[in-house]
């Protein structure tokens, strides 16, 4: 495709369900991230695919979130029995190469309200 | 720890004069990069400018430039002749060459007509 794309665009859902957000890369960018942006916040790693390596969780925040990334392409990160502290803006970035070497290209962010 | 802190949460400036964006970091490495992100109200980053540490000469993107005072751990963004269109948050971003980067919090940039 032509850049990142995220859906939904926007996502309200109720407190203690689970929700998909999907994470669509440039082709052929083999490694893709997943942050977290909440209000007045920088930017929070979540996760990190490079390849077929095993994928950098450390970000995750608690055991509800998860993520994979199929046939080195497409992403979807899960968020199950959400609470009120998840709401933020999920983006998505995806790049060719080295990340100090080539830009990283951000998706438009799924905005996620708990409510 | 490294850390990226921007302590202008939201700065404003005339259209067609200069402005510019602060940023300090942390670190303990000697080679690293640094970047500037626009988001504007769509939400999507875009990358803006970048500097690599080991690289004595600022950065420079047309009207977008940086001033890098390694020793300082300073990394600011100018914008001179300021457009609407460059109404934005800004983010700065640390790298230390591994695939981790560090955001700052932002700085609001508003431009007035």
């Amino acid at each position: 495709g032509a850049g990142v794309s995220q859906s939904p665009s926007n996502k309200v859902t109720e407190k203690g369900k689970d929700v998909e957000l999907r994470c669509d890369p440039i082709s052929g960018h083999t490694a893709l991230y997943w942050y977290r942006q909440s209000l007045g916040q920088g930017l929070e790693f979540l996760i990190y695919f490079q390849g077929n390596s095993a994928p950098d969780k450390s970000g995750l925040p608690s055991d509800r979130f998860s993520a994979e990334r199929t046939g080195g392409s497409v992403s979807t990160l899960t968020i199950q029995r959400t609470q009120q502290e998840d709401s933020a803006v999920y983006l998505c970035a995806s790049f060719q190469a080295a990340p100090h070497t080539d830009t990283q290209y951000f998706g438009p962010g799924t905005r996620l309200t708990v409510l | 720890a490294q850390t990226v802190t921007q302590s202008q949460p939201e700065m404003s400036v005339q259209e067609a004069e200069t402005v510019t964006l602060s940023c300090t970091y942390d670190t303990s490495e000697s080679d690293y990069y640094l970047f500037w992100y626009k988001q504007p109200p769509s939400r999507q980053m875009i990358l803006v400018i970048r500097q690599e540490a080991y690289k004595q000469q600022n950065a420079t993107e047309n009207r977008f430039s940086v001033n890098f005072q390694k020793a300082a751990k300073s990394f600011s963004l100018k914008i001179s002749d300021s457009q609407l269109g460059d109404a934005a948050m800004y983010f700065c971003a640390y790298t230390p060459g591994t695939y981790k980067y560090i955001f700052g919090t932002g700085t609001r940039l508003k431009v007035l007509a």
